[in-house]
């Protein structure tokens, strides 16, 4: 079931909001995921199931959604914030990754 | 410390076979899912494979199906993806991850091994 995110790239300033948009061709329930990738790093996850928060990932980073639209939020943007960002559908093989969404300094 | 760490990556040529591993630490690998994840350079994230806890069956994305192949040594607490019939387009970062089951996401990543594809 492939996944697409929008924006590809979106430019912000630390402390604004930041939402990044995923949607399934397909209905895939709660299953979906979202990880965090800095340049020369491994992804690291933030939320499982929709809106589950991973241990350690601060509470600005928020999911939500169901069926075919996600979002992820970052309530307020920090400085170790600027990264992409991927969402992944969980709910059937093959799985899939979003494009990404490149979060930019402004 | 729970930790994977890939190795095995290297340059080869079109047509040629390369076998990555991935050492695990602080879990075991027999009692876990494991998923290759790999990434173009400057492109996304697409998984390759998985290999199931317990009874060690898998599955592939149809763009590696019958080149690849995943298994486990379990005495080794080690994964590994052997690639044969290699293309250029095989190119890319090759992780590691542990993948949580049911919910089919990457909760633990190595940091990769680079699999370059070249003549």
């Amino acid at each position: 079931i492939p996944v697409t995110q929008s924006p590809s790239s979106v430019s912000a300033s630390v402390g604004d909001r930041v939402t990044v948009t995923c949607r399934a061709s397909q209905d895939i329930g709660n299953w979906l995921a979202w990880y965090q990738q800095k340049p020369g790093r491994a992804p690291k996850l933030l939320i499982y199931e929709t809106s589950n928060l991973q241990s350690g990932v601060p509470s600005r980073f928020s999911g939500s959604g169901s069926g075919t639209d996600f979002t992820l939020t970052i309530s307020s943007l920090q400085p170790e914030d600027f990264a992409t960002y991927y969402c992944q559908q969980a709910n059937s093989f093959p799985l899939a990754f979003g494009g990404g969404t490149r979060v930019e300094m402004k | 410390e729970v930790q994977v760490v890939e190795s095995g990556g290297g340059l080869v040529q079109p047509g040629g076979s390369l076998r990555l591993s991935c050492a695990a630490s602080g879990f075991t690998v027999s009692t876990n899912y494991m998923s290759w994840v790999r990434q173009a350079p400057g492109k996304g994230l697409e998984w390759v494979s998985i290999i199931y806890s317990g009874s060690g069956g898998t599955d592939y994305a149809d763009s590696v199906k019958g080149r690849f192949t995943i298994s486990r040594h379990n005495a080794g607490n080690t994964l590994y993806l052997e690639m044969n019939s290699l293309r250029p387009d095989d190119t890319a970062l090759y992780y590691c991850a542990r993948t949580k089951f049911p919910y089919w996401y990457f909760d633990v990543w190595g940091r990769g091994t680079l699999v370059t594809v070249s003549s």
